[in-house]
């Protein structure tokens, strides 16, 4: 158990549907990333938010959002869903840390998106 | 932009045996790490070994031990004693070492292994 949670642990809507996926991360975590796993896509970083900061962003979808709340957990929010974006959504956490130190990510169990 | 590749997409190895899982990656930067992840049939992303760039001696856990060459920008890993647990797809991975930054992991496409009895 990495002590990120993700909810649901499984998700399965219709095209056109939007869905708002949770993640909680570890106590004392600041950073949270979002990856997709898809079949075709492999794992690809989303976007990154620092201490409810957006951070950076990576191949996230106009159609995909997402936020970091004061208690720092984050939503990933996808909608107008298409059949593609059926994938395993993680979240990781990772603590701050100093210049020269390395924060290494903790991964939650992911939800599992079957878009029909 | 870093890239991270596994040619590789599926390996075996017999129970007890030695197997090395192979990754090259691209990047114009010098500090860095590297890692292999595991994610058994669970889907759990589990870290098995990270490397520093700058560190020139080559990290081991365990049975789990990597070969980093820099110049060459290749990053083997070699597990030893292979066990039926250590069926799973490995992924390699990059990271900048930016705390408090953008820390993002770019993977590759990942490699079965399968263990045979």
């Amino acid at each position: 158990d990495s002590g990120v949670t993700q909810t649901p642990k499984h998700l399965i809507t219709a095209t056109g549907q939007r869905v708002t996926l949770r993640c909680s991360p570890r106590s004392g975590d600041l950073s949270v990333y979002w990856y997709q796993q898809s079949l075709d896509q492999g794992l690809q970083f989303l976007i990154h938010y620092y201490n409810g900061e957006e951070r950076a962003k990576g191949n996230i979808l106009e159609r995909f959002s997402a936020q970091q709340f004061p208690d720092l957990h984050s939503e990933l929010n996808l909608s107008s869903l298409e059949l593609g974006d059926s994938a395993l959504y993680f979240c990781a956490s990772s603590k701050p840390g100093g210049a020269d130190s390395y924060n290494e990510q903790f991964f939650g169990p992911g939800t599992r998106l079957t878009v029909l | 932009a870093q890239t991270v590749t596994q040619s590789q997409p599926e390996m075996s190895v017999q129970e007890a045996e030695t197997v090395t899982l192979s990754c090259t990656y691209d990047t114009s930067e010098s500090d860095y790490y590297l890692f292999w992840y595991k994610q058994p049939p669970s889907r759990q992303m589990i870290l098995v070994i990270r490397q520093e760039a700058y560190k020139q001696q080559n990290a081991t856990e365990n049975r789990f031990s990597v070969n980093f060459q820099k110049a060459a920008k290749s990053f083997s890993l070699k597990i030893s004693d292979s066990q039926l647990g250590d069926a799973a797809m490995y992924f390699c991975a990059y990271s900048l070492p930016t705390p408090g930054a953008n820390s993002k992991l770019t993977f590759g496409k990942g490699i079965t292994l399968s263990v045979r009895p």
